[in-house]
């Protein structure tokens, strides 16, 4: 089974703060993604990325950045956090025309 | 684009009944279907995927169906139990010109009482 790991786990941060939250996946996989889970939004995509040092936005890209170093590795960044940044935040991959998206356990940020 | 719907956000039974959660969609062309259940404090974890040409796909107490004709997708859980309580999401595969992606629903609070 896919392994999605990510980090922090939860990170308290200030306004206006650069943040990274960092996904690492073992499995060769081509797709990563980043995911915002906020109460009655379900999951709502970032940003993606199908190969590395490529990436593509998602619907709700608007104040995050993204980056593929390489095909483990995907990064999300908040150069200037704001309050409704907070959320969890969610990393997945999957193999190119796969099915199956393997979720990260999450992280949760709080902006104050 | 693509919009899914899901209903109830919240579910309370008792352990033993069903649990029914509906989602629909609005693209006719979507294909890929796929029930997520997230657990306290964890990831997604993919429950079932379900392809178009199906109506009906049974595994370990969960049953899904698949009107086409609606675009209407149903998660049942048979005879809930409390290991069940989790956040539950219905998804959509939908395709760009830079690779595919997935929709979610808002997701159902499943609450399952002893």
């Amino acid at each position: 089974e896919a392994a999605v790991t990510q980090s922090p786990r939860s990170k308290v941060a200030v306004t206006g703060g650069k943040v990274t939250l960092s996904c690492h996946q073992t499995n060769n996989h081509d797709y990563m993604y980043w995911y915002r889970q906020d109460t009655g939004h379900g999951l709502r995509l970032i940003h993606y990325s199908y190969v590395a040092d490529s990436t593509e936005k998602g619907d709700i890209p608007d104040g995050y950045k993204a980056s593929r170093p390489s095909q483990e590795n995907f990064s999300l960044i908040l150069e200037l956090a704001s309050l409704s940044q907070t959320a969890v935040y969610f990393c997945a991959s999957s193999d190119s025309g796969a099915h199956e998206q393997y979720f990260g356990p999450g992280t949760r940020l709080t902006v104050l | 684009g693509e919009q899914v719907e899901q209903r109830p956000p919240h579910l309370s039974v008792r352990e033993g009944d069903s649990a029914f959660i509906i989602c629909t969609y609005t693209d006719s062309a979507t294909a890929y279907f796929y029930w997520y259940k997230q657990e306290p404090g964890a990831g997604l974890q993919l429950l079932m995927s379900v392809f178009s040409n199906v109506d009906r796909k049974e595994e370990q107490g969960l049953t899904v169906l698949l009107n086409k004709k609606d675009k209407r997708l149903s998660l049942n859980l048979t005879a809930a139990h409390p290991g069940d309580s989790a956040v539950y999401f219905c998804a959509v595969r939908v395709y760009g010109s830079s690779g595919n992606k997935l929709i979610f629903g808002i997701g159902t609070l499943l609450s399952v009482k002893p």
